[in-house]
């Protein structure tokens, strides 16, 4: 069974501050690893990772994978208070196009 | 473009109510997914289409659960009879066909099941 573990729990921090928020799974054929924020209503999608070491950067967020390692962290520099919200990680494997989500890193972002 | 669209937005009954969640993916999307998400479990898988069959409901928790995507534009999930465990946040996803696609998900509907 597909497994994806996320941590820390939660995290609170200020505006300003950069943040590293990781996450390790276990799969069956891992196809890639996905990045969604998740603010009030629905996690909207902000990375997919299919190649190990490789970044992907979107403003002041970044991610990068370690398929050596089976993990993935995700960066935000220069938070701010938007940028509160539940980040899931999630892993594609072998069957269609179906994720495994992670229970999620829930940040605080105080002014 | 229209995103994935889910209603009611929010839903209130009695246990032992039948409740029907609605989902409108969005267009030209072949894979759709049923999620449920509650603080103590996260997010769940519980059922997903590709074509408009289904492909694996093993995460559907019990026989009171049922789904069904009669046409490409829409599908259902239903509970019959409702019990309060079953309060939730239900969320709808769609994506497109081909390997790793993300899925993009609906606003989703908060059941209350008193």
């Amino acid at each position: 069974e597909d497994k994806v573990v996320q941590s820390p729990l939660s995290l609170v921090v200020h505006e300003g501050d950069t943040v590293t928020l990781n996450c390790s799974y276990e799969v069956t054929n891992f196809r890639s690893l996905l990045w969604y924020k998740q603010e009030k209503k629905a996690p909207t999608f902000l990375f997919m990772l299919t190649s190990s070491g490789i970044e992907k950067k979107s403003g002041r967020l970044s991610s990068i994978l370690d398929k050596k390692e089976l993990s993935s962290i995700l960066n935000i520099t220069a938070t701010q208070t938007g940028d509160s919200a539940i980040y899931l990680c999630a892993v594609m494997g072998n069957a269609g196009n179906m994720l495994t989500f992670g229970g999620g890193t829930r940040l605080m972002v105080k002014p | 473009d229209a995103g994935v669209i889910q209603s009611p937005r929010h839903e209130v009954t009695e246990m032992g109510q039948e409740v029907t969640l609605r989902c409108k993916p969005i267009s030209g999307h072949d894979y759709l997914f049923w999620y449920r998400q509650t603080m103590m479990r996260g997010l769940e898988l519980l059922i997903y289409f590709n074509n408009n069959v289904p492909i694996d409901d093993s995460g559907m928790p019990e026989d009171r659960f049922s789904a069904k995507m009669p046409n490409a534009s829409f599908s259902t999930l239903k509970i019959q009879p409702s019990e309060p465990r079953d309060s939730a946040v239900y969320f709808c996803a769609s994506s497109f066909r081909g390997r790793n696609q993300p899925q993009h998900f609906g606003d989703g509907t908060r059941l209350s099941i008193l």
